[in-house]
Order: structure tokens, then C-alpha cells, then sequence
């Protein structure tokens, strides 16, 4: 079935450092990607997203480059600030009709950013 | 605009009991899904609704349960409380459903309600 596979954490990073977080996933077709972020104690929030292949999303210098033929989703930022400390998960929506209103998510990765 | 609101924030019940949670989407939005959160399993979907019906399940034991109402609001009802119960849940909402073979409508989160089950 439709998965999503994350880096494992914590990643632990220095300020103004280069963040890569890992993201692939497995389904049929050409699914919705998405980073959500997830700060302590909150819900959820949309990060950015993808819609098709070589798409980039970008959001708060964050991006993400929806990569069909590697079936990747990589999240980066050219430098973290320790208000980036949280947890970042990616998602999917399958492409089939019956399925769109369920997002898949990865298992989440932690991020702290020390100052 | 208000964002999606879940009420209460925190239950407690004990094992065997039954709860009811209620999220109200974004004004204008008709889509409501309900995603359970825990250490161990993660993030997962438990139901979708969409003008009253409920149009897509995940794989949940029957006790648990929702409903939509008219104006969009949606309940999540669960039986029989399992200590295994205890977890955030979430609530998200969409402007529509889209009809085609790809749904780029974008979900939009609550806070959660934080249910513990002793």
C-alpha cells in the first residue's frame, strides 16, 4: 500500500546551519507531497506542498522538490534558527478518488536547533 | 478567519467509558478528517466526512465512530475506552473534496484533543 518513509531523529543541529530531512514514499500514480510541522503541545501545521512531479514548495525559506523518479520529497533549509525546533512530518495524499481525503504520514523527525 | 477549534483541549476518562470530541472546521470549509496520534503507531487517519456522509474509513476498530452535522461541524465518538485509546486527536478541515484522481485540496489542523485513558 501507499507509504511514507522518513529520516529517523533527532537531528540536532547548530544555528544557521543546513537542514536535509529525508522523505520517500510508495504509491501508485502521482500523489500530493506535503511537509506539516509540529511544535510542542500544537497541532499540526502545512509547511509546504507539491502537487506533480518537479514541483518545488517553499514556504518560511523551507522547500521541497516533489521528485518522481526517485519517489523523493526532501525537505531543506539553507540555515535553521532554533525557533525551527520541532517536528516535521511528511505526508501524502493517494491519487485514487476514494482515497483523497486521507493523508499518509511518515513517521515524523525531530529537529533541535542549539543556539 | 478562525482557525479549526477541538473541544476539550484534555479528557480523562477511565477504561470501559465512552467519550465524544468536536471540532469545528474553518468557516467555508465542508471536508472534516480525524487523525489519531501516538508515540507507537504515529499519525493515523481515522475517517473523513463530507456533507454529512462519511466518505472514507481507516482501519479502526468499530467503536470508533463520527458524524457530520449540517453546518459542517463533525463529532468523534469512541466506546468502551481501551487504555491502547489514549492519544491526540486530531482534527482537520478542507474547503471540498476534490472530485478528480488527484485531491490537492490542502488540510488544515486543530490543536487536538488530548484524550487519556486510565
Amino acid at each position: 500500500g501507499d507509504s511514507v518513509t522518513q529520516m529517523e531523529g533527532p537531528v540536532t543541529l547548530s544555528e544557521e546551519a543546513f537542514l536535509t530531512i529525508n522523505c520517500t514514499y510508495t504509491a501508485t500514480g502521482y500523489p500530493s507531497l506535503f511537509w506539516y510541522v509540529q511544535y510542542p503541545g500544537e497541532g499540526l501545521q502545512l509547511l509546504l506542498k507539491a502537487t506533480k512531479a518537479d514541483d518545488k514548495g517553499s514556504n518560511k525559506g523551507f522547500e521541497a522538490t516533489y521528485r518522481k523518479e526517485t519517489t523523493s520529497f526532501h525537505l531543506e533549509k539553507g540555515s535553521v534558527q532554533v525557533s525551527d525546533s520541532a517536528v516535521y512530518f511528511c505526508a501524502l495524499i493517494p491519487p485514487i478518488y476514494n482515497q483523497g481525503g486521507k493523508l499518509i504520514f511518515g513517521q515524523g523527525t525531530e529537529l533541535s536547533v542549539k543556539p | 478567519k478562525a482557525g479549526v477549534t477541538q473541544t476539550p483541549r484534555y479528557l480523562i476518562k477511565t477504561r470501559g467509558q465512552q467519550v465524544t470530541l468536536s471540532c469545528s472546521p474553518i468557516s467555508g470549509h465542508r471536508s472534516v478528517s480525524w487523525y489519531q496520534q501516538t508515540p507507537g503507531q504515529g499519525l493515523q487517519f481515522l475517517f473523513e466526512y463530507f456533507s454529512e456522509t462519511q466518505r472514507n474509513k481507516g482501519n479502526f476498530p468499530g467503536r470508533f465512530s463520527g458524524r457530520q452535522f449540517s453546518n459542517s461541524r463533525s463529532e468523534m465518538n469512541v466506546s468502551t475506552l481501551e487504555l491502547g485509546d489514549s492519544a491526540l486527536y486530531l482534527c482537520a478541515s478542507s474547503k471540498k473534496r476534490d472530485r478528480g484522481p488527484v485531491s490537492t485540496d490542502t488540510q488544515y489542523f486543530g490543536p487536538g484533543t488530548r484524550l487519556t485513558v486510565l
